[in-house]
């Protein structure tokens, strides 16, 4: 069964500074998708930036992109010039390429607070 | 725009206490889901619907039912409520169950305690 872990319970930035949020998963899938969500104190659930896993490149929306080691099994997430809307928590979540129980398996979350 | 609406957003039932979460998208989705999030805890999946007239058991289906009334609505029933589904329920929905050039889209969240 596939797993995410997040290590980082709380994480904390200044405004406009730069922060990195870990995630590492485990599968024994070659192909599989993995994203970021935001969930802000409004509760929903917003996605931030996905990356497919037969992709070498890292994914980029705008301040918001991913490091992505495969082989290592790791998916951070890196907020540049970060701004007080950042504040939520942040899950990292993983999805099966394919397969008749296609759903979303997530980490416990990092909370992101952003100091002014 | 809507997107994925749920009710009610807060619920407090007794324990043995049945009830219904109701869930509406108006993105005309074919694929539904239904979540839980336990504080510690990232979300897991309860039941999906991968089109309208299908359900299928998620991670942690026991003590829910679901219904796909019409392809707009995906109900999740507490038949006897007991303090460990105490939880912060999410609906989401999604255009198929492929992943590929697919986004979910999740409600607001109901928050239900069971005393």
């Amino acid at each position: 069964a596939q797993t995410v872990t997040q290590s980082q319970p709380e994480m904390s930035v200044q405004e406009a500074e730069t922060v990195t949020l870990s995630c590492t998963y485990d599968t024994s899938e070659s192909d599989y998708y993995l994203f970021w969500y935001k969930q802000p104190p409004s509760r929903q659930m917003i996605l931030v930036i996905r990356q497919e896993a037969y992709k070498q490149q890292n994914a980029t929306e705008n301040r918001f992109s991913v490091n992505f080691q495969k082989a290592a099994k790791s998916f951070s997430l890196k907020i540049s010039d970060s701004q007080l809307g950042d504040a939520a928590m942040y899950f990292c979540a993983y999805r099966s390429f394919g397969g008749a129980t296609n759903k979303l398996i997530f980490g416990t979350g990092t909370l992101l607070a952003v100091q002014p | 725009n809507a997107g994925v609406t749920q009710t009610p957003k807060f619920q407090v039932l007794k324990t043995g206490q049945s009830m219904t979460l109701q869930c509406a998208q108006d993105m005309n989705h074919n694929s539904m889901y239904w979540y839980r999030q336990d504080p510690g805890m990232g979300l897991r999946l309860i039941y999906y619907s991968a089109s309208e007239g299908t359900t299928d058991k998620g991670e942690v289906p026991n003590g829910y039912n679901v219904s796909r009334l019409n392809k707009r609505e995906f109900s999740l029933r507490l038949e006897s409520a007991a303090p460990s589904q105490t939880s912060v329920y999410f609906c989401a929905s999604s255009r198929t169950l492929s992943v590929a050039g697919n986004t979910i889209y999740f409600g607001e969240g109901s928050w239900l305690t069971v005393v």
